[in-house]
């Protein structure tokens, strides 16, 4: 199955930092999902971004297909930010789909 | 778009138990899944649901582990015998099978 290795493993940044976050996967793709696991666990869509770039806010992501990574940008960071980022991939094969994630990156923004 | 609710947020069941964890409502979508993470760990894969019926399983989805759509609506996962190892968060999702997919925000499962 698809490998996907995100680094770094453990983040720590002073707030109004910038920092970026890659995910490196071993496949071709046809999705790409990043997310924010917040401190009660939940999963936080933060970009469906298979190619290309996309921006929300303070945070953007880019995916270059051909070379298997994506990058996430957090600008300006807060402490709200902290938390686990997610990166997930999925290659579809007829009727089955499922997302592959990587172990995640661990953030903490101190104040 | 609609968030995808899950029940109960947090379940408390002694070993060897049945417990049964719900996703509701759903509604207009063909794709559904249910992923695992133990505490501390990556999320895992452990069953695709296509149009009423299981297309895809992981090798964590032994026996042990059943889903359906008992009413149409209500997707759910069921555990016959829950074992210490169960203890996880359990995440249900919905998607199309090609663009994104949207998680609920978990039951958090505790065998004791």
């Amino acid at each position: 199955g698809i490998q996907v290795e995100q680094s770094p493993p453990d983040l720590i940044l002073q707030e109004g930092a910038n920092s970026t976050l890659r995910c490196n996967f071993s496949d071709s793709v046809n999705n790409l999902q990043w997310f924010h696991q917040n401190p009660w666990g939940q999963l936080i869509n933060l970009f469906y971004i298979p190619s290309g770039t996309k921006q929300n806010g303070r945070l953007s992501a880019t995916t270059v297909a051909t070379e298997r990574y994506s990058l996430l940008y957090i600008s300006s960071s807060q402490t709200t930010d902290s938390g686990v980022y997610f990166c997930a991939v999925e290659k579809y094969t007829g009727a089955n789909s499922k997302l592959t994630f990587g172990k995640g990156i661990t953030l903490s923004v101190r104040p | 778009e609609p968030e995808v609710t899950q029940t109960p947020s947090h379940q408390v069941t002694q070993m060897g138990q049945e417990v049964i964890l719900r996703c509701v409502p759903i509604s207009n979508h063909l794709y559904f899944y249910w992923y695992r993470q133990i505490l501390g760990q990556k999320v895992e894969f452990l069953v695709s649901f296509y149009n009423n019926e299981i297309s895809e399983k992981s090798e964590i989805f032994d026996d042990q582990f059943s889903v359906e759509r008992p009413d149409g609506s209500n997707f759910t996962l069921k555990i016959r015998s829950t074992k210490l190892e169960d203890s996880a968060m359990y995440f249900c999702a919905r998607g199309t099978g090609v663009y994104e997919q949207y998680f609920g925000p978990g039951t958090r499962l505790t065998v004791t």
